[in-house]
């Protein structure tokens, strides 16, 4: 299957500062990825669809002016968290999907773990 | 997309058979069942999915009911690496090239 990378692995970073995720897809040109995160004992919620060369497309209730995303290339998705707060502290993963026929699979990368102080 | 349930939690022992159910009543026609694994601090996997027929692969198979009301994904010989949260997801044909929306899944343990 595809291969998704994300860096950093994890990240501690100031109440105040901004954090930037990198999602690489290894092997595959994504048009499009996802951004989801997860707080702990919860399950994944997705956050946004990055699409390349556009917009993304964010949830209900997820601030695009906090949670900038940006899909340069094919390869690379990037999610910068502005003025991170300590309850922006979560496991942030992203993904792409791969097509057979009608229906899809989704690869998604290790996730980085994202915590505020 | 239909609403799925699964049980919250699951024991099996080691080397045998893992059965993990779903129900998902309001599914429709054009719905197909998916099934995702997330061992812990890792991102989710895919592991197998289907339509209306029973599927195989190498990592388990799905049963899904005449009705399509429920399925049961099989993990023939668990391990302990089987350890994982497994979610099932119902997904309209065309809509995996959406993002998913995940439930609360069920967290299957493996005992030694």
């Amino acid at each position: 299957g595809a291969v998704v990378s994300q860096h950093p692995s994890w990240v501690i970073c100031k109440s105040g500062t901004s954090v930037k995720i990198e999602c690489r897809s290894l092997d595959f040109q994504a048009t499009t990825m996802f951004w989801y995160r997860q707080f702990p004992k919860q399950s994944l919620m997705l956050m946004a669809t990055s699409n390349e060369g556009s917009k993304a497309t964010y949830e209900q209730g997820v601030e695009k002016d906090k949670f900038l995303i940006n899909h340069a290339s094919l390869t690379l998705s990037t999610l910068t968290v502005t003025s991170a707060h300590p309850e922006d502290s979560s496991f942030y993963i992203c993904s792409h999907s791969s097509s057979w026929g009608h229906s899809y699979e989704q690869y998604f990368g290790p996730g980085t773990r994202l915590t505020v102080t | 997309d239909a609403k799925t349930t699964q049980p919250p939690s699951m024991d099996c022992a080691e080397g045998r058979a893992a059965n993990l159910p779903c129900n998902h009543s309001t599914i429709s026609g054009n719905e197909y069942v998916y099934w995702y694994r997330q061992i812990h601090s890792q991102g989710p996997q895919y592991i197998i999915h289907g339509l209306k027929n029973n599927e195989t692969n190498e990592m388990a198979s799905l049963i899904i009911t005449e009705d399509r009301k429920s399925s049961t994904l099989i993990l023939p010989h668990a391990t302990l690496r089987d350890t994982a949260v497994y979610y099932c997801i119902v997904v309209i044909a065309g809509g995996g090239a959406d993002g998913l929306t995940f439930g609360k899944g069920t967290h299957l343990i493996i005992q030694p």
